[in-house]
C-alpha cells in the first residue's frame, strides 16, 4: 500500500529535549515537504526536499532541522525544542518537484507537546 | 506571491441539503488549485485538483469545484451533504511544488 508513515503519532516532551521525528514513504518520490497546523494557520511548510540531499527553507524554518540522505526518507529534528514548537505535523510527499498539478501524499501526523 | 483565502472558518449545513465551501485565490501565474479533506486524526485527502483543464472538476465523494479565473475563485460543492462529508477542508494553491500554500480551513458540520 502507498503510503507517507510518521512516527511517532504523539510525543509530550520538554523544552530543550532533542527529539527527531521520522518520515518515510514507499512511492519512490522526489518531493517530501514538512508542515505545522496550527488552529486558524492551516499548514505552513517548515522545509522541503526536491530530492536526495536537496533540501531547502519553507515559510517558518526557525528552530527545525532536516536531512535528506536516502530517497525515501526525510527526518525533521528539533535540536532544542520550545512551547512555540508544539503543534500537529505533517509530513508530505510527491512524485517530482517541479510538477504542480501532482498532488501531495500526506502522513497522518505527528502531535507534539512541548512543556 | 499567492494566496488564499476561505472565506467562511466553519460551516453548518444538514443532511440531505447542498454544501458550499468558498476559496478565492490570489497567483502571480496559472496556478493549480487543490481541495483537500481532514478527517479528525488524520493526514490529508486529496479531494479534486485544477491544473488548467475543465474549469469544472469532479472530485471523490461526490464533490465539484468549479475554477472562475475572473472571481479569482474556486468554491467547493457537493448537491447533498451526508454525515460522513463532517471534516476540515484546505483550498490550496501552487504554482510550483516550492511554493504550495495553504487556505486556513473551514470546518463542515453536517447536523441530522
Amino acid at each position: 500500500e502507498a503510503q507517507v508513515t510518521q512516527n511517532p503519532r504523539y510525543l509530550i516532551t520538554v523544552t530543550g529535549k532533542k527529539l527527531t521525528v521520522t518520515c518515510s514513504q514507499n512511492m519512490n518520490h522526489e518531493y517530501m515537504s514538512w508542515y505545522r497546523q496550527d488552529p486558524g494557520l492551516g499548514l505552513r511548510q517548515i522545509y522541503y526536499s526536491m530530492n536526495v540531499e536537496v533540501t531547502d527553507k519553507g515559510d517558518v524554518p526557525e528552530g527545525y532541522k532536516v536531512s535528506r540522505k536516502e530517497k525515501r526518507n526525510f527526518p525533521l529534528i528539533l535540536e532544542s525544542p520550545s512551547p512555540n514548537q508544539t503543534s500537529l505535523y505533517f509530513c508530505a510527499s510527491s512524485p517530482e518537484w517541479d510538477s504542480p498539478n501532482q498532488p501531495q501524499h500526506f502522513g497522518d501526523g505527528t502531535r507534539l507537546s512541548i512543556l | 506571491a499567492q494566496s488564499v483565502t476561505q472565506l467562511d472558518s466553519h460551516v453548518s449545513v444538514s443532511e440531505g441539503t447542498p454544501v458550499l465551501l468558498r476559496c478565492n485565490y490570489s497567483s502571480s501565474y496559472s496556478p493549480s488549485l487543490f481541495w483537500y479533506v481532514q478527517h479528525p486524526n488524520k493526514g490529508l485527502q486529496l479531494l479534486l485538483k485544477y491544473t488548467s483543464a475543465a474549469t469544472l472538476v469532479k472530485g471523490i465523494n461526490g464533490f465539484e469545484a468549479e475554477f472562475k479565473k475572473s472571481e479569482t475563485s474556486f468554491h467547493l460543492t457537493k448537491p447533498s451533504a451526508h454525515m460522513s462529508d463532517a471534516a476540515e477542508y484546505f483550498c490550496v494553491v501552487s504554482d510550483t511544488q516550492r511554493a504550495l500554500t495553504f487556505g486556513s480551513g473551514t470546518r463542515l458540520q453536517v447536523q441530522p
